[in-house]
């Protein structure tokens, strides 16, 4: 079946810092991959998406690249902000069919100051 | 106001009660869905629907049933609540398989926690 791996959290970082969390997939076919973002006290909100591979993602500075050869999307962003704190969901959708949404656990990221 | 809208968005009832959680959108879209989230488990389906008349079982749907009403409605209840049933309970839309501009993006209402004693 799909499955969704990404980096246990909490992540701690100071302002300004780089930030990757990584996201690792096993999937039939040829999925679509996806990072999901839940501010504190939201619903979550899609941050950016990859259809196919080699497909670079990108949103509010955030950037994720589809590897095919590696089954990887990870996530990173160059210098994080305190507004930045909040939960990213690695997902994917395989075409066809029911088109499931298989969701990762979740990684908490925390910006201090 | 959100394009999808949940009821109750704070709920705490006792053990046995039943509960309904209520999901309207104004998306159009056809498709919608009821998820769980629990810490460090992420999000785990619990029912979904194509469109009125196509309901389906997610992973997790014991103790749970659901009623779309309309397009644009979609309910989760608990006939029975027991206490691990509380969670972060999520309603989603996307938009129906075929169109081209559809890779599987979900739109998520704000969440409706439950708390059972």
């Amino acid at each position: 079946g799909n499955s969704v791996t990404q980096m246990e959290g909490p992540v701690t970082l100071s302002e300004e810092a780089f930030l990757t969390i990584n996201c690792t997939y096993t999937a039939t076919g040829y999925p679509s991959l996806f990072w999901y973002v839940q501010y504190p006290g939201e619903g979550l909100q899609l941050l950016l998406k990859a259809t196919k591979a080699d497909d670079k993602g990108s949103n509010k500075g955030f950037e994720a690249t589809y590897r095919k050869e590696t089954t990887s999307f990870h996530l990173e962003k160059g210098s994080v902000q305190v507004s930045d704190s909040a939960v990213y969901f690695c997902a994917l959708s395989v075409p066809g069919g029911y088109q499931k949404v298989t969701f990762g656990t979740g990684t908490k990221l925390q910006v201090i100051p | 106001d959100a394009d999808v809208t949940q009821t109750p968005r704070n709920r705490i009832t006792k053990t046995g009660k039943r509960i309904m959680l209520e999901c309207s959108q104004t998306k159009g879209h056809d498709r919608m869905y009821w998820y769980r989230q629990d810490p460090g488990l992420g999000l785990r389906l619990i029912y979904y629907s194509f469109d009125v008349k196509d309901i389906n079982k997610g992973e997790i749907s014991d103790g749970y049933s659901v009623s779309r009403q309309a397009q644009a409605k979609f309910s989760l209840s608990l006939e029975s609540a027991i206490p691990n049933q509380t969670a972060l309970y999520f309603c989603a839309t996307s938009d129906r398989i075929g169109l081209a501009a559809n890779t599987g993006e979900l739109f998520f209402g704000e969440g409706s926690r439950l708390t059972v004693l």
